[in-house]
């Protein structure tokens, strides 16, 4: 599986658009884009995933670049609760996600 | 909602013990998974299922081993625990990659 690469921490203002970046350079044609959080002392949890096209659910938008080495998920308003770590991985077909270390979003008041 | 259980949220136990961790599913899925998440370390996977009966070792399997005797459960076994056991173990549930992984809350476990 393609490896990964995430800042370590952002911070965030309340209600203001949270931006995370994901790097993965070296992502295969059947690879998907997951994208993962973990808040504090739970399980983590599926946000939203992607192949090519940009997707958008009722939790997030996912924006994958057109050469498919980068992608960002978007939190249009991001909210206290959105206090998290959040993992970018990528995936073929072989069901076993494999986590980095996560960008730790941190929402300010 | 797919829901997947962990039978206890915290676990102390001691060493030289043997340890049963159950994970439940109740959606039907193929697939189960065992991770481990470690401050600095992340999430690091024990043991994966595929069906009934059937295992893999992931990347730390060392330890540890798993029964999958029934499509809805999981049991993660430490045949003797030890205080490098000591982490928070989370299970994981999933169909297909379409729709990832629904991990459960997870079990923090202490070895004295």
């Amino acid at each position: 599986d393609a490896k990964t690469t995430q800042p370590p921490s952002m911070d965030c203002a309340e209600g203001r658009a949270a931006n995370l970046p994901c790097n993965h350079s070296t992502i295969s044609g059947n690879e998907y884009v997951y994208w993962y959080r973990q808040i504090h002392s739970q399980g983590p949890q599926y946000i939203i995933h992607g192949l090519k096209n940009n997707e958008t659910n009722e939790m997030a938008s996912l924006i994958i670049t057109e050469d498919r080495k980068s992608s960002t998920l978007i939190l249009p308003h991001a909210t206290l609760r959105d206090t998290a770590v959040y993992y970018c991985i990528v995936n073929n077909a072989g069901n076993m996600l494999t986590f980095g270390g996560g960008t730790r979003l941190m929402v300010k008041p | 909602d797919v829901k997947v259980t962990q039978s206890s949220r915290y676990l102390v136990k001691r060493t030289g013990e043997k340890v049963f961790l159950e994970c439940v599913q109740d959606m039907d899925h193929e697939n189960m998974f065992w991770y481990r998440q470690d401050p600095g370390l992340g999430l690091r996977l024990i043991y994966f299922s595929y069906d009934v009966k059937m295992k893999e070792k992931g990347d730390i399997p060392e330890g540890y081993s798993v029964s999958r005797e029934k499509k809805e459960r999981f049991s993660l076994i430490l045949e003797s625990a030890s205080t490098n056991q000591t982490s928070m173990y989370l299970c994981a549930s999933s169909q297909t990659d379409y729709y990832g992984y629904t991990f459960g809350s997870g079990t923090r476990l202490t070895v004295v």
